[in-house]
């Protein structure tokens, strides 16, 4: 099935603690993005990615880091320098920039 | 789309019935609209979307419509089912922005009712 895969669903973390999480698309897409969804939010861009071994930071990439060495990969690392991460993460891609953006089924990270 | 904290605005409508739900968007230079649903813990699902050159556009059971004098976007669902229940939210394209990525509203959560 084609489609944008992240994993892991559910992922738990101590405070000092770096995590990262996966995404893979199949799609054959350029542009791949990472989103903060906090309750009732609209989302927020954390960082993007528009072709391989290439990355820009969204609204909210202080505390996160990415990257994009493979088109299909694009992994987001949550370092212990972002306060609050306690969230829902969204994968998406896109053919090329501004085009429809596809998403994964997220991920849940909460600190512990 | 319009910010509530966190409330989001809701919609609740009877099985069978029409839903409209509303966008405000903020570009005028805004090319492109998406709408999209998300069912609860779930990522986002593509629905409809419009460019700036066309006033309304259908899908199955789903409708949108593009007002660019006054900066507003509807969805409109017939026949409105329980599977509609969802947090629907919409994007706008502006393309001049340093990202020229997608904005995305905050929502608008729709119950439906049997």
């Amino acid at each position: 099935d084609g489609g944008i895969t992240q994993s892991p669903k559910y992922l738990f973390r101590k405070e000092g603690q770096n995590v990262t999480l996966s995404c893979e698309q199949n799609l054959n897409h350029d542009a791949m993005y990472w989103y903060r969804q906090d309750p009732g939010q609209g989302l927020r861009l954390i960082y993007y990615s528009q072709i391989v071994n290439d990355f820009q930071k969204g609204d909210i990439a202080e505390g996160y880091s990415v990257s994009r060495e493979k088109k299909e990969s694009f992994p987001l690392t949550v370092t212990s320098a972002q306060k609050n991460p306690t969230a829902f993460y969204l994968c998406a891609s896109s053919d090329r920039a501004g085009n429809t953006i596809y998403f994964g089924e997220g991920s849940w990270l909460t600190v512990v | 789309g319009e910010s509530v904290g966190l409330h989001l605005p809701t919609l609740s409508v009877q099985e069978g019935d029409n839903s409209i739900i509303n966008c405000a968007y903020s570009n005028s230079a805004s090319d492109y609209f998406i709408w999209y649903k998300q069912e609860s813990g779930k990522g986002p699902q593509f629905i409809i979307d419009i460019r700036s050159n066309m006033d309304k556009r259908q899908g199955q059971r789903v409708t949108v419509l593009l007002n660019k004098t006054v900066k507003h976007l509807s969805l409109q669902i017939a026949a409105t089912q329980p599977g509609d229940s969802a947090v629907y939210f919409c994007a706008e394209n502006w393309g001049g922005g340093s990202q020229g990525n997608l904005i995305f509203g905050k929502g608008t959560k729709l119950s439906v009712k049997p």
